[in-house]
């Protein structure tokens, strides 16, 4: 199975800067099917990018996702309070579908 | 609007059984497949199952395959996990998703906790 493997574990920046996560995979993901989720406490995870780099509907612009093969990266360009929570990279190209460990992020 | 409220969870002794259901609003449901995902402290988001559209095809995590069945009911709008012969590993909150692979739709998910 496709394994992923998020960093930093945990991210602590003030409203305004720029958050910049990591996900790498130990094969080559398939058609670039990668998603991101942003995770709340009491919530279900909220879908953000598909396709590695494809926002979402109604998705800030704010939220960008890049990259390719093994090697991707989700970037929130202005953080807000509201930013706060667990992100995750799934990979869906390939069964079984599979998630990294998550990125926390807080707000300072 | 998509909703998906899930129910069944609760605290469950180590070898006992479990029915989860997920109600589904806001869609037709009978068009879309449909997947149960948790999440553990320790090993975060997990995937467990997916079903097609109208059940014929169901797919497992490797290692839940022959103690959890996933099910549907197209009529009803639900969506269902029995958990068999349950263990304390299998504690987490569990989710129901819309689709295959891509899951654009969750639920608040249900907290499922075995212990004796």
């Amino acid at each position: 199975e496709v394994v992923l493997t998020q960093s930093p574990g945990t991210q602590s920046l003030s409203p305004g800067e720029r958050a910049t996560l990591s996900c790498r995979a130990n094969e080559s993901i398939s058609n670039n099917y990668l998603a991101w989720y942003q995770h709340k406490p009491g919530q279900g995870p909220r879908l953000l990018i598909s396709g590695a780099s494809t926002r979402a509907t109604g998705i800030p612009d704010r939220f960008s996702g890049s990259g390719s093969g093994t090697d991707f990266t989700l970037t929130i360009s202005s953080l807000e309070t509201e930013d706060l929570g667990v992100y995750y990279c799934q990979q869906y190209g390939s069964l079984p579908i599979t998630f990294g460990q998550g990125t926390r992020l807080e707000i300072k | 609007e998509v909703q998906l409220v899930e129910s069944g969870g609760g605290l469950v002794q180590p070898g006992e059984s479990l029915r989860l259901s997920c109600a589904a609003s806001g869609f037709t449901f009978s068009n879309f497949w449909m997947s149960w995902v948790r999440r553990t402290p320790g090993k975060g988001l997990e995937w467990v199952a997916n079903i097609n559209k109208d059940g014929s095809e169901k797919y497992y995590v490797h290692s839940e395959k022959g103690r959890f069945t996933i099910s549907r009911d197209n009529a009803r709008n639900s969506l269902f996990l029995q958990m068999n012969t349950v263990r304390a590993e299998d504690t987490a909150v569990y989710y129901c998703a819309r689709d295959a692979k891509l899951l654009r739709y969750w639920g608040q998910g249900t907290l499922v906790t075995v212990s004796s």
